[in-house]
């Protein structure tokens, strides 16, 4: 059974930087979203292990970085700089691509990640 | 960008009853549209693929229709284990999986 394991929860101060992580595949492309407290899901982009190709979406371009370490299949989400905003549970997914089939059918457990002075 | 719309926001129905969740999209996304459910404090599960694929494992009950820019989710039957916040997702465009606002459904 593939699963995704992601870092446990943070507790930052705004400016601080935070490096959090997915581990569990390294040969699909890896998205990473976000959901605010009592929020929806938003999309932030997706990257591939293998080679670090990135698609970021346009709303958190700049704010965020993916990376990647493919001999140990883990996709990473950093920030240089955490604000208050940045508070949420942030969800790694494993992208599948079969013909018309483009899904997220496996999902890591989520990071909390809280950012309060 | 492509903009998916929900409605309704919430809703609440009885066990047994069936419910109708819709999703619009801003631009046409052929049937690349997935629906997920997610339970509080858990992470989402994938329902519906390809706007009418159901996956493995999950019930009969649960189908999806539509093409263009709207979908509907169907519940036929809702059961307890229902609830949740359901999340319409387009997977047509090149690597940009936006998802609606949600629809959370509460049991009466």
């Amino acid at each position: 059974e593939v699963k995704l394991v992601q870092s446990g929860a943070e507790v930052k101060k705004p400016g601080e930087s935070l490096k959090i992580s997915c581990k569990g595949s390294a040969n699909r492309w890896i998205a990473w979203v976000r959901q605010m407290p009592g929020k929806g899901l938003e999309w932030m982009g997706i990257i591939y292990p293998g080679d670090s190709e990135t698609k970021y979406s346009p709303s958190f371009e700049g704010h965020v970085t993916f990376s990647a370490d493919k001999s140990t299949s883990a996709a990473y989400l950093q920030w240089s700089s955490l604000k208050t905003s940045d508070t949420a549970i942030y969800y790694c997914a494993r992208l599948t691509m079969r013909g018309v089939r483009r899904t997220f059918d496996v999902w890591g457990q989520g990071t909390r990640v809280i950012v309060s002075s | 960008d492509i903009q998916m719309t929900q409605s309704p926001s919430s809703l609440s129905a009885s066990v047994g009853d069936r419910v109708t969740i819709t999703c619009r999209a801003s631009q046409t996304i052929s049937n690349y549209l997935n629906w997920y459910q997610q339970r509080p404090g858990s992470a989402p599960n994938l329902v519906i693929y390809a706007a009418s694929s159901l996956p493995d494992g999950v019930p009969l009950r649960f189908s999806g229709s539509g093409s263009g820019t709207d979908f509907t989710l169907t519940i036929s039957g809702l059961q307890p284990e229902d609830f949740g916040t359901y999340y319409c997702q387009d997977s047509n465009s090149t690597f940009m999986f936006t998802f609606g606002q949600g629809t959370k459904v509460e049991i009466k």
